[in-house]
């Protein structure tokens, strides 16, 4: 069973521009989140998404944004970059019904803003 | 407000011994607990996990145990091998809540 695959896994950019990432979950996963994580501060929620609708939703700005499609697939948009999103960025997925329900990552994508 | 503490950035320890890591949390409402393991250049990987009705649980050579009245729970690993050696993550969430609250992570060094 494939595991959940990120694209790109680097990307550079300027100030001011926009980026998107590209998040495909294991296969019957529904649930996707994403997460940031910089040095010193662990993993930040961004949000989570579950049959194309956002049902969680972190502390952050309304420059980042996601959405997910109907086959799962989900994409997270960081608009207007500034130097502090220089992160790298994690989706999970997750089955839903299980007891020990638990995230599944991928490897992310380390996002460098010059 | 970080309610997922983890105060140890790093820790080092020989190979063989014990590995403990500490991690506490201030959300009363957290029931289910978990720790992810990451290496460089990788996304976290799932460990073991404990919810708020058992106080260890066990899987070959990790441990965790949770003391809800200190809201507090560590990390156990016996033997500790060179593969050990990475960042672990403690995280909380509600049970049946895809939300995750992460600590800041403690780099393990395992010296052979």
């Amino acid at each position: 069973k494939a595991g959940v695959t990120q694209t790109p896994r680097y990307l550079i950019k300027t100030r001011g521009q926009q980026v998107t990432l590209s998040c495909s979950p294991i296969s019957g996963h529904r649930s996707v989140s994403w997460y940031q994580q910089t040095p010193g501060q662990g993993l930040q929620f961004l949000f989570e998404y579950f049959s194309e609708t956002q049902r969680n939703k972190g502390n952050f700005p309304g420059r980042f944004s996601g959405r997910q499609f109907s086959n799962s697939r989900s994409e997270m948009n960081v608009s207007t970059l500034e130097l502090g999103d220089s992160a790298l960025y994690l989706c999970a997925s997750s089955s839903e019904g299980q007891e020990d329900e638990k995230l599944f990552f991928g490897s992310g994508t380390q996002l460098s803003v010059l | 407000d970080q309610q997922v503490k983890q105060n140890s950035p790093s820790l080092s320890v020989q190979e063989g011994r014990i590995s403990i890591l500490n991690c506490d949390y201030t959300n009363s409402m957290f029931d289910y607990f978990l720790w992810y393991k990451k290496y460089p250049a990788e996304g976290p990987t799932f460990l073991i996990s404990i919810s708020s009705i058992k106080d260890k649980n066990e899987d070959g050579r990790f441990t965790v145990f949770l003391n809800k009245s200190a809201k507090h729970l560590s990390l156990h690993i016996v033997p500790s091998q060179p593969g050990d050696s990475a960042v672990y993550f403690c995280a909380a969430s509600r049970f049946g809540n895809e939300k995750l609250t992460f600590g800041t992570g403690t780099r393990l060094t395992i010296i052979p």
